[in-house]
């Protein structure tokens, strides 16, 4: 079993629907989980930054975590065509720890 | 939130011979920044840490005399990829954590390498 499983989709939406981006972990030490946003043939973009469960709520994107599932989520209300991206989820246990593991991307397609 | 400079964007150089990538972070000190590779439709690779001062730490697999690692400074960090073949032919993306109450990791921009 991966550490980290993501659904690579493709994923296809119309604009302005709400969007749900999942991983799965296996690791229970993980701690601080985060969402990225990667455009083609750019460098991921830091989307949002929690720790331990709960939700957090950044303007249209909300990120839920749920450390007894081992789930985390990523949920982007309003979807825009500008949101076309591959979203990658990464998390690690903290601390000065700084490797981060990563799913393997989810590549969405917001259709205007 | 910080910025991490990442040059160049795309190179396209002949087999043999040596590229060089810089990584800089333009707001913030960073001690220790981060090395990946990336193929198409694929996720990050972690190749190397990189620690301002010492030597890079490598993850099993990736070749140290190949990609030579520099942490020149603390704002700076350089991924030479020698004696390159096709076969090198990646994306390449830095990054550095920044310090503080909120330990975040930042992306450079990637570099595309393309090697004939």
């Amino acid at each position: 079993q991966k550490e980290v499983e993501q659904d690579p989709g493709p994923l296809s939406v119309p604009e302005g629907a709400i969007v749900s981006l999942n991983c799965t972990y296996s690791n229970s030490a993980f701690q601080y989980f985060m969402w990225y946003r990667q455009y083609s043939r750019k460098g991921p973009e830091l989307l949002m930054y929690t720790y331990s469960s709960g939700n957090k709520e950044d303007g249209r994107f909300t990120a839920q975590v749920d450390k007894s599932s081992k789930y985390i989520s990523l949920f982007i209300r309003d979807s825009q065509p500008s949101d076309s991206a591959t979203y990658l989820c990464a998390m690690n246990s903290g601390g000065s720890n700084y490797k981060l593991t990563f799913g393997k991307g989810t590549l969405l397609t917001v259709n205007p | 939130g910080a910025v991490v400079s990442q040059h160049p964007s795309w190179v396209i150089c002949k087999s043999g011979t040596s590229v060089k990538i810089e990584c800089r972070s333009l707001d913030f000190q960073a001690t220790t920044m981060f090395w990946y590779r990336q193929f198409p439709k694929q996720s990050l690779m972690l190749m190397a840490t990189s620690n301002e001062g010492s030597k890079a730490t490598y993850e099993q697999g990736v070749e140290k005399d190949k990609f030579l690692i520099n942490h020149a400074s603390l704002t700076l960090s350089t991924l030479t990829v020698t004696s390159a073949h096709p076969e090198d032919s990646s994306f390449y993306i830095c990054s550095a954590p920044t310090t503080g109450e909120s330990e975040k990791l930042f992306f450079g921009s990637g570099t595309q390498l393309s090697v004939l």
